[in-house]
C-alpha cells in the first residue's frame, strides 16, 4: 500500500511559466515532509521542506504548500527554468522518532526552452 | 566539502556472488541509510542506523545486512544477489529529522 502517491509520472511545462508537482499522502500521522530533486546518475538533493503546523513555505522560486485536510501537498516552481528539468520526489514522516521517510514514485519535470 | 560517498558507482556481480557496497560521509550525522531503487520507483528504505542502533524494514529480505564500524563507514551486504535485487542503492545520512543528505547511488547488475 503506497502511502506517498505521486499520481503524475510527467509534466512538461514551457520555460517560464509555473510548474506544479503533487504529492498525496494517506497516513494522517506524516507531520513533515520533504521535496527532492533528481539528476540522472545523482542521489536525490534536498529542496524545500514543510511541517504540518504550516501551510506554505517559500524558498526562492520554490514554494511548497500543504493542505491536510485533503492529505495533499504540492510543490510550485517559479519561473521554471530548463535546469528544473529532473524528476522530484516528495517524502513524508511521522513523529515517531525514527527519523524514517515514506517517498513517493516521482514526477519527471520536463521544462521546454 | 562535507559530503556522501559511495562506492562504486556500478557494480557487477554474479547471481549468487555475494557482493558489498559501501558508504562513507564526512558530515558526522549519527543516521545512515540505505534505500533500493528500482526503475520508476519510490526509493524504499531498507534500514537504517541511529548510531550504532540498526533498525530492519519489516518487509527488507534477509538476503539483505548491513554494518556499521563506526561513525563514517556503513555498508550494504547482499549475501546472494538475485536477478531482482538489480538496482539503484542509495545511502543518505541525517542529523535530525529535517532532511536527509544523499550519495549518489549505486547501481548494481546481476548477471
Amino acid at each position: 500500500d503506497q502511502q506517498v502517491k505521486q499520481n503524475s509520472p510527467s509534466l512538461s511545462v514551457q520555460e517560464g511559466r509555473i510548474s506544479i508537482l503533487n504529492c498525496d499522502y494517506t497516513n494522517s500521522m506524516f507531520d513533515y515532509f520533504l521535496w527532492y530533486k533528481k539528476y540522472p546518475a545523482e542521489g536525490p538533493t534536498f529542496l524545500i521542506s514543510i511541517s504540518s503546523i504550516k501551510d506554505k513555505n517559500e524558498d526562492g522560486r520554490f514554494t511548497v504548500f500543504l493542505n491536510k485536510s485533503a492529505k495533499h501537498l504540492s510543490l510550485h516552481i517559479v519561473p521554471s527554468q530548463p535546469g528544473d528539468s529532473a524528476v522530484y520526489f516528495c517524502a513524508a514522516s511521522d513523529g515517531s522518532g525514527t527519523y524514517k521517510y515514506i517517498f513517493g514514485t516521482g514526477t519527471r519535470l520536463k521544462v521546454l526552452a | 566539502d562535507a559530503m556522501v560517498i559511495q562506492n562504486p558507482r556500478y557494480q557487477v556481480t554474479q547471481f549468487g556472488k555475494p557482493v558489498t557496497l559501501s558508504c562513507s560521509q564526512t558530515l558526522n550525522h549519527n543516521v545512515m541509510y540505505w534505500y533500493q531503487q528500482k526503475s520508476s520507483q519510490a526509493p524504499k528504505l531498507l534500514f537504517h542506523y541511529y548510531d550504532k542502533d540498526f533498525n530492519n524494514e519489516a518487509d527488507t529480505p534477509d538476503n539483505f545486512q548491513s554494518r556499521r564500524p563506526n561513525t563514517s563507514f556503513c555498508f550494504l551486504d547482499i549475501r546472494s544477489p538475485g536477478l531482482g535485487d538489480a538496482a539503484m542503492y542509495l545511502c543518505a545520512t541525517s542529523r535530525s529529522r529535517v532532511t536527509q543528505y544523499f550519495g549518489p547511488g549505486t547501481r548494481l547488475l546481476v548477471l
